[in-house]
């Protein structure tokens, strides 16, 4: 199993334009997560996703757009991107609630 | 959103020294998990706690799922070198998905 993969590992937008963010997970896990780190910070929960065509809001979720269309894919969009955006986005998952959330590598993104 | 107030902010330490950090939540938690985060990866979980009083141990790794479901602790004896990297606590409330995650514990062992 590949795990959590997620594409692209960095990427430089200008202001007002948009992007997606893709996270795939090959475990058959149900529920899958979107979060932000911003430097010196803990994660904060973007959207999640507890199956294919349910999704819903986490705390900070202004300014993004989510999809769950299949098990695998969770993509996020970003549609008018603002430096604010700018941080390192993780996606996860897990099988159910009480088992392990697994991380993938990361998404580095910087708005200027 | 859940505010979980993690303690210390860093740590510098001898190898071999132990280590100890907590995490303190205004609201009740059904599950407690800490994580390690190495520059430039995603967050590898260490331990999860899963019932209030439960202690878990993971190698050198010792985790406590407090009492009052409002705080966690970790341990870590004999630090190493391969120690090095971001502590986090993460909570999960008792009702709904979403996991909160505290603002990390930055872990420097000195050889």
């Amino acid at each position: 199993n590949a795990g959590v993969t997620q594409t692209p590992k960095f990427r430089i937008l200008k202001i007002g334009q948009s992007m997606t963010l893709q996270c795939t997970q090959d475990m058959n896990h149900n529920y899958m997560y979107w979060y932000r780190q911003d430097p010196g910070m803990g994660l904060k929960l973007i959207y999640y996703s507890v199956g294919a065509g349910i999704t819903d809001k986490g705390e900070v979720p202004n300014g993004y757009n989510v999809s769950r269309s299949t098990t695998e894919d969770f993509p996020l969009r970003l549609e008018l991107a603002a430096p604010s955006q700018t941080s390192v986005y993780f996606c996860a998952s897990i099988l159910t609630l009480g088992y392990e959330q697994y991380f993938g590598p990361g998404t580095r993104l910087t708005v200027t | 959103g859940q505010q979980l107030n993690q303690s210390p902010q860093s740590m510098f330490i001898q190898e071999g020294e132990d280590v100890s950090m907590n995490c303190t939540s205004s609201s009740i938690f059904n599950t407690w998990l800490w994580y390690k985060q190495d520059p430039g990866e995603g967050p590898v979980l260490l331990i999860a706690l899963y019932k209030a009083g439960e202690l878990t141990s993971n190698g050198r790794l010792t985790a406590q799922f407090g009492i009052t479901r409002k705080d966690s602790f970790l341990n870590i004896s004999a630090s190493i070198p391969s120690d090095v990297g971001i502590y986090f606590c993460a909570g999960q409330v008792d009702t709904g998905n979403q996991f909160y995650f505290g603002t990390g514990t930055s872990l420097t062992v000195i050889p």
